[in-house]
This record gives structure tokens, sequence and C-alpha cells, in this order.
């Protein structure tokens, strides 16, 4: 299977939460990343956590960490229209000197 | 944050050209990547370089080429141009996180706007 995976859609309404999910398969990845891509552009750094952290909170986003089970999520407080993109999650392995395997992304499509 | 640059935004140009692709990084960053991604799809890492005259291959096999010359240069080229090569290609460049308590670092990736290139 993929080394991520993530669902492919999701619509929100204005000011509900969206949780966007993702797993992985590597038990050796140590970061994992979430980016978020405006349509046309690059990709903007969101937020990352250790490994070895459950939870990290920056302002509305909040990420999960179950390395248990391989699953990452960033939910997103108070959904806005400008949250609007697609959503990237990547790992980091700890095995020699790679660069980052990303998912598919998710599409959030936020509704007034 | 990284300041990360990329010309052209855009780039339309016939098939059996030869065309450089720039990305710039003024963090002095010694790690730079390029991907190449599809609309709406997953990124594929093609090249990465880890320092001045350090190169390698990425995931996806790609006809391109790259130099790392300069730490805050990382060009890419395609010899001959051809309908194949339409895609984004998305430049990154690193550091190293170091973490506030329990060590370990994290190599945060900043990533450039991007090229969209189309071949006629």
């Amino acid at each position: 299977g993929e080394d991520v995976e993530q669902s492919l859609f999701l619509s929100v309404r204005e000011g509900d939460s969206s949780v966007i999910n993702c797993t992985y398969t590597d038990s050796s990845s140590t970061y994992l990343y979430w980016y978020k891509q405006e349509p046309g552009a690059g990709l903007q750094l969101l937020t990352y956590i250790f490994s070895n952290m459950d939870m990290k909170q920056d302002q509305r986003l909040t990420v999960l960490l179950n390395k248990k089970d391989k699953h990452l999520s960033l939910r997103i407080a108070d959904t806005q229209t400008g949250d609007s993109a697609i959503y990237f999650c990547a790992e980091k392995k700890d095995t020699g000197r790679r660069a980052l395997t990303f998912g598919s992304g998710t599409r959030l499509q936020v509704q007034p | 944050e990284a300041d990360i640059y990329q010309t052209p935004r855009y780039l339309v140009i016939g098939t059996g050209k030869k065309i450089t692709l720039e990305c710039s990084q003024t963090m002095g960053h010694d790690k730079m990547y390029w991907y190449q991604q599809d609309p709406g799809m997953e990124l594929h890492l093609i090249h990465y370089s880890y320092g001045v005259n350090s190169t390698e291959k990425g995931d996806l096999s790609s006809e391109s080429t790259v130099s790392r010359i300069r730490t805050e240069h990382f060009p890419l080229t395609l010899e001959s141009a051809r309908p194949s090569h339409t895609s984004q290609y998305l430049c990154a460049s690193s550091e190293w996180v170091v973490r506030t308590s329990g060590g370990g670092k994290a190599d945060t990736q900043y990533f450039g706007p991007g090229t969209r290139l189309t071949v006629l």
C-alpha cells in the first residue's frame, strides 16, 4: 500500500470544526507534518509534530498523533472560507538522508 | 520563515526546447529539493541536494537534471522538453529545527510558489 494515505475530500460549513485524517505505514517515521496548498500556489507549512508527542496545539490547529495506530489528524477549529485548500500530510523517515514522503492530499471545501 | 523563490511561475513552451527552472533561497539552507506534482495530486521527489556540489536523484525518475554550484541556487534543467513533462514543479529548502527539550531535530521543508510548466 501507499506510505501515507489521506481521504480525498472533506466539506464543512463555515464555523464548524474540520478534522483531516492521515495514516502512515513506516514506524520509523520520526517527524510528521501538515502542509496547506492553495490553488496555483506552493506548499505552506502549517505545523509539525515529533513522533513521541501525542498532541500539539497552535491557535486554531490541533494535531493528534496515535503512534500505535500510525494515525495523524489535523483539527481546524472555527473553519473559515479562507481555509479552503488541499492539505497534505507528510512523514520524515529516520532512515537515511531523504526528503519527506507526502500523502495524496485532502481537499477541504468550506461552505459559507 | 524561509524566503524561497521560483521563476518563472508559468511557462508554456514547444516540444524540443531546452528550459531551466530557477529556484533560489535566501536563508542559507544547505538542503534543497525539487518535487513534481500533477494537479491536485501528491508530490513526488525528483531531485535533492545536501549542499554545494551534492545532488542526487529522488524517488520518481525524471529526465531533468539539476546543479548546485551555490548554496542559494538550485536550478532544474530539461534539455529537450516533451508534453509528458507538463506538470507543476515545486522547489523546497530545509533547515534543522532543534527541539527545545529532549533533543532531536526536525527537517522542516519550506516551499517556493511553484512553476507550472506546459509543453505543447
